[in-house]
């Protein structure tokens, strides 16, 4: 069935490193692919999304590339900052079927100044 | 932005009891969805709604639960008799096609 698998984490990176948070799918067919964020205390909100292969999903400095060869969808942004401190979930939504989404785990990501 | 609301934002409830979680979807929204998050695991599908009835359900949504658009703006979940197991983050979700939109959920705390 189709799964997402996540990074496990917590994370804990200095303000303005380097963020690469890893996730990989299975899925047949061709999914769309997500990236939502959970500030604490708060709800889902998305971040950023793929609709189809090489596609690339970008919003508030945060990139993922939907990979097919290597069934990926890696969150990456090269500065973060102390507000970016959240849990980041990867998700996918098959393209036929139903309009569940299927999340990965989650990843608790703490940024320190 | 429009936003889903849900309320309320936290809901302790006795083991056997009825609760009923409230949603108001984005407006223009046509697909309706639960799902629920028990602290420290993933965000597990519930339920998708179209059309006024089910069009998917997860192994979880069993007899005890069932789903209501009793009017043009409300989505409502129900638990009749709710356990301990039940206890866990519940997000109500809409979408016009995709991505979905999510609130902020409901704290569900069964004692």
């Amino acid at each position: 069935g189709d799964s997402v698998t996540q990074m496990e984490g917590p994370v804990t990176l200095s303000e303005e490193a380097f963020l690469t948070i890893n996730c990989t799918y299975t899925a047949t067919g061709y999914p769309s692919l997500f990236w939502y964020v959970q500030y604490p205390g708060e709800g889902l909100q998305l971040l950023l999304k793929a609709t189809k292969a090489d596609d690339k999903g970008s919003n508030k400095g945060f990139e993922a590339t939907y990979r097919k060869e290597t069934t990926s969808f890696h969150l990456e942004k090269g500065s973060v900052q102390v507000s970016d401190s959240a849990v980041y979930f990867c998700a996918l939504s098959p393209l036929e079927g139903g309009n569940q989404f299927y999340f990965g785990t989650g990843t608790s990501l703490t940024v320190i100044p | 932005e429009p936003e889903v609301t849900q309320t309320p934002s936290h809901q302790v409830t006795q083991m056997g009891q009825e609760v009923i979680l409230r949603c108001v979807p984005i407006s223009n929204h046509l697909y309706f969805y639960w799902y629920r998050q028990i602290l420290g695991q993933k965000v597990e599908f519930l339920v998708s709604f179209y059309n006024n009835e089910i069009s998917e359900k997860s192994e979880i949504f069993d007899d005890q639960f069932s789903v209501e658009r009793p009017d043009g703006s409300n989505f409502t979940l129900k638990i009749r008799s709710t356990k301990l197991e039940d206890s866990a983050m519940y997000f109500c979700a809409s979408s016009l096609t995709k991505p979905q939109h999510f609130g902020d959920g409901t704290r569900l705390s069964i004692l």
